[in-house]
C-alpha cells in the first residue's frame, strides 16, 4: 500500500478563497483523521470519522471549515472562506478500529493563505 | 484542564550520547502512549506504543517508559546519531476518543 496520500502538497491561495484538501486513506482502515499543525499550537485534531460517519467535529474551528467522507477511500476538508490564519500545514491520518493502533499520516498539505 | 507537555522544545547533544525527552500529562488517565518522529516536510512516523501496565519498551535503540503514578513517559535514544536528528511527538489516547499530541521536541545530534 502507498500509504496515506494526501493532495495537493502545497497550496497557496488568496484570502476569501475556497480551498480543497483531499485524503486517500489506507485501504482497510476504518478511521480517518484531519489534523492540523502550526508552531504555536502543535497538532490539533480537527475532526474523525469512524466508518465514513464524522464522529466528533469539535475541533474544527468555525463553520468556514467542513469536511466530508463520501466513502471508504476519499475524504476532503474544505474551507470557504479561507482567511489568512488559517495557514497551517494540514494532515490526514488512519488507522484500523480499536485500541492500540498507531496512527498513519500522509505528508500533509502546506497550506499559505496571503 | 487536560494537557500534554513535552519539556524540551529543542534539545542538542553530542553523537553517541544518549538522548532522553520528556513527556508529561495532566487530567488525563490513558490506556496508553505512542511515540512519533517527525521530519522536516513530513508527517509523523510511530516508534513505540506502550500500555499501561508496562513500565518499559525497548525496540533497538529505542527505550520508552511510562509511569502512570508520575504521569509521565520517558524516551531515550542511546548511542544517538545525526540521523536521529528530528522532532519527536509523544501521545495518548484519553479513552476512546483520537490520540492527543504534545507539541514535540527537536532533538539535534551533532557530530
Amino acid at each position: 500500500d502507498a500509504g496515506v496520500i494526501q493532495s495537493p502538497r502545497h497550496e497557496v491561495t488568496e484570502m476569501g478563497q475556497e480551498v480543497t484538501l483531499r485524503c486517500k486513506p489506507i485501504s482497510g482502515h476504518n478511521s480517518l483523521f484531519w489534523y492540523r499543525q502550526t508552531m504555536m499550537r502543535g497538532l490539533e485534531l480537527l475532526i474523525y470519522f469512524n466508518n465514513n460517519v464524522p464522529i466528533d467535529d469539535s475541533g474544527m474551528p468555525e463553520d468556514r471549515f467542513s469536511a466530508k467522507m463520501p466513502n471508504a477511500s476519499f475524504s476532503t476538508l474544505k474551507i470557504q472562506p479561507s482567511e489568512p490564519r488559517d495557514s497551517a500545514v494540514y494532515f490526514c491520518a488512519s488507522t484500523l478500529t480499536g485500541d492500540y493502533t498507531e496512527a498513519f499520516f500522509g505528508q500533509g498539505t502546506r497550506l499559505t493563505v496571503v | 484542564s487536560q494537557k500534554i507537555e513535552q519539556n524540551s522544545e529543542a534539545l542538542n547533544i553530542q553523537e553517541g550520547k544518549t538522548a532522553t525527552l520528556t513527556c508529561n500529562y495532566t487530567n488525563y488517565s490513558p490506556a496508553y502512549l505512542q511515540w512519533y518522529r517527525q521530519d522536516p516536510g513530513r508527517g509523523p512516523v510511530f516508534l513505540l506504543l506502550i500500555r499501561e501496565n508496562e513500565k518499559e519498551k525497548r525496540k533497538e535503540r529505542l527505550k520508552v517508559t511510562f509511569d502512570t503514578t508520575l504521569k509521565q513517559s520517558l524516551f531515550h535514544i542511546t548511542a544517538s546519531q545525526p540521523a536521529d536528528s528530528a522532532t519527536y511527538l509523544c501521545a495518548l489516547n484519553p479513552g476512546n476518543t483520537p490520540l492527543v499530541f504534545g507539541k514535540g521536541t527537536r532533538l539535534s545530534v551533532i557530530a
